[in-house]
C-alpha cells in the first residue's frame, strides 16, 4: 500500500485532457513538502516531468502542469498524443517516515 | 550530458550479499547528492536512500524497509555510488535505479536516472 494514492488507470483519445490525482496526508503534501511527477514509458527508467508541484525541466512540453492544494497534487496532461501512453508517478516526502514517498503509479492508456 | 551507468546486478540466494555500483559522468558528481531507487518487477518505484554530497555534509538517510541491511557509499575520486545489500530476501528483487538529487526541487526529487541493473534473489 502506497502512502500516496493515485488511481490505477486514466484513459483518454487523442487531442483530450486528463488528469491524474496524487492524494496525501498531513505528514506528507499536507505538511507543505513539494510534489514531484515522473513518466516511465514502457521499458524504460523513469524521468522527472514536473517538480516543485508545477514547474516543468527543460524540454518537458508545456502540455503536462502540475498543481497542489491541501493534502493533495494533480497532473494534467492536455493535447493527449499516443507518445504519452506511460506509466506516472507522483512523489513527495514524509515527516513521520523521514522518507521519501511515491505514489502507486498511474498507467496512462491514449485510445 | 549527464551519464549515470548501474553495474553489478544479478542472481544471489536469500541471505547472500551484492554490491551494486553506479559511474557517473557529465556533471561534477563531488557535488551532488545522489539516490537509490528500485522498482519490483510489475510495481511501483521504492525510494531506498540519499547520500548527500562531502560539501554538505556526507549525511546518509535510509527507508526503514532497508535500514541495517542496506549500506549507501561513494567514492568521489572514482565518480561512483554503491549500494552494498546484505541479508538479502527474495522481495528485494527488482531492478535498482541510481539518481541524481536535484537541486531545484532542493535535493528532494530525482532529476536524472540510469537504466537500471536487474537484482534477483532467488533459490
Amino acid at each position: 500500500q502506497s502512502v500516496l494514492t493515485q488511481p490505477p488507470s486514466v484513459s483518454g483519445a487523442p487531442g483530450q485532457r486528463v488528469t491524474i490525482s496524487c492524494t496525501g496526508s498531513s505528514s506528507n503534501i499536507g505538511a507543505g513538502y513539494d510534489v514531484h511527477w515522473y513518466q516511465q514509458l514502457p521499458g524504460t527508467a523513469p524521468k522527472l516531468l514536473i517538480y516543485g508541484n508545477s514547474n516543468r525541466p527543460s524540454g518537458v512540453p508545456d502540455r503536462f502542469s502540475g498543481s497542489k492544494s491541501g493534502t493533495s497534487a494533480s497532473l494534467a496532461i492536455s493535447g493527449l498524443q499516443a507518445e504519452d501512453e506511460a506509466d506516472y508517478y507522483c512523489q513527495s516526502c514524509d515527516s513521520r517516515l523521514s522518507n521519501w514517498v511515491f505514489g502507486g503509479g498511474s498507467k496512462l492508456t491514449v485510445l | 550530458e549527464v551519464q549515470l551507468v548501474e553495474s553489478g546486478g544479478g542472481l544471489v540466494k536469500p541471505g547472500g550479499s551484492l554490491r551494486l555500483s553506479c559511474g557517473a559522468s557529465g556533471f561534477t558528481f563531488s557535488n551532488a547528492w545522489m539516490t537509490w531507487v528500485r522498482q519490483a518487477p510489475g510495481k511501483g518505484l521504492d525510494w531506498l536512500g540519499r547520500i548527500k554530497s562531502k560539501p554538505a555534509g556526507g549525511t546518509i538517510e535510509y527507508a526503514a524497509a532497508v535500514r541495517g541491511r542496506f549500506t549507501i557509499s561513494r567514492d568521489d575520486s572514482k565518480d561512483t555510488l554503491y549500494l552494498q545489500m546484505n541479508s538479502l530476501r527474495t522481495e528485494d528483487t527488482a531492478v535498482y535505479y541510481c539518481t541524481t538529487t536535484g537541486a531545484e526541487c532542493g535535493g528532494d526529487c530525482s532529476n536524472f536516472w540510469g537504466q537500471g541493473t536487474l537484482v534477483t534473489v532467488s533459490s
